[in-house]
């Protein structure tokens, strides 16, 4: 078990510019959240699949956003043309669904600063 | 989503018990009650979860009133290492959105040495 992993760890990008942030879940884990963290707040959910499937989407999850679970393995999160406001920690999170509840295991986040 | 309420900060000394506090009012009958921790510079950390019945893991004790409206996530013995700030959190088991975690402001705990 090599816990859930992100690449890169910290981006720094130009308004305007698209960025693509990665995440590995754990492996066999089927559920896989994204997450988003500014400063001094608590996590925000974004959004989650279950394997392949996009089964939830936070309003905060403008146009501008976009992710994928290929074959429900990895996760992309692409932001396009990116946005001061869009400076934060970007959290991925994995779970293997329990029968009432489960339990998520983050990873280490990709820090995003938006000039 | 069912709120809960923190405390926005405690303090402990090392080696000396913590209680962290949650209030949960407004709890319905399939929440579970999260507990999450974040050190510096990481992501969140599971640290343990009930429903109705108190629990014990290596980590923590959770220890969940008879109405269910709060509840108190026990340190033994405070660490340094234990210097985060601590989540409490309602998750429903029913619906779609079980799997969906919605964090507060949590509480931030400082150890003295």
């Amino acid at each position: 078990d090599t816990g859930v992993s992100q690449d890169p760890r910290h981006k720094i990008t130009k308004r305007g510019q698209n960025v693509t942030f990665r995440c590995d879940p754990i492996s066999e884990h089927n559920r896989l959240y994204w997450y988003r963290q500014t400063l001094g707040q608590g996590p925000e959910f974004l959004t989650y699949f279950q394997n392949e499937a996009q089964l939830e989407k936070s309003r905060l999850l403008s146009d501008r956003f976009s992710a994928e679970r290929p074959k429900g393995s990895f996760s992309t999160l692409e932001i396009q043309r990116t946005e001061q406001g869009d400076s934060a920690m970007y959290l991925c999170a994995s779970s293997s669904r329990g029968r009432l509840t489960d339990t998520q295991y983050f990873g280490p986040g990709t820090r995003l600063t938006v000039l | 989503d069912a709120k809960t309420t923190q405390p926005n900060s405690m303090e402990s000394n090392e080696e000396e018990p913590v209680h962290l506090p949650c209030n949960h009012s407004t709890i319905s009958g399939t929440d579970y009650i999260h507990w999450y921790r974040q050190l510096p510079s990481q992501g969140p950390e599971y640290v343990i979860h009930g429903l109705t019945s108190n629990v014990n893991n290596r980590m923590a004790s959770l220890a969940i009133a008879e109405d269910r409206k709060s509840s108190t996530l026990i340190l033994h013995r405070a660490t340094l290492r234990d210097a985060a700030v601590y989540y409490c959190i309602l998750a429903n088991a029913g619906g779609t959105s079980y799997g969906k975690l919605t964090f507060g402001q949590g509480t931030i705990l400082t150890v003295h040495p």
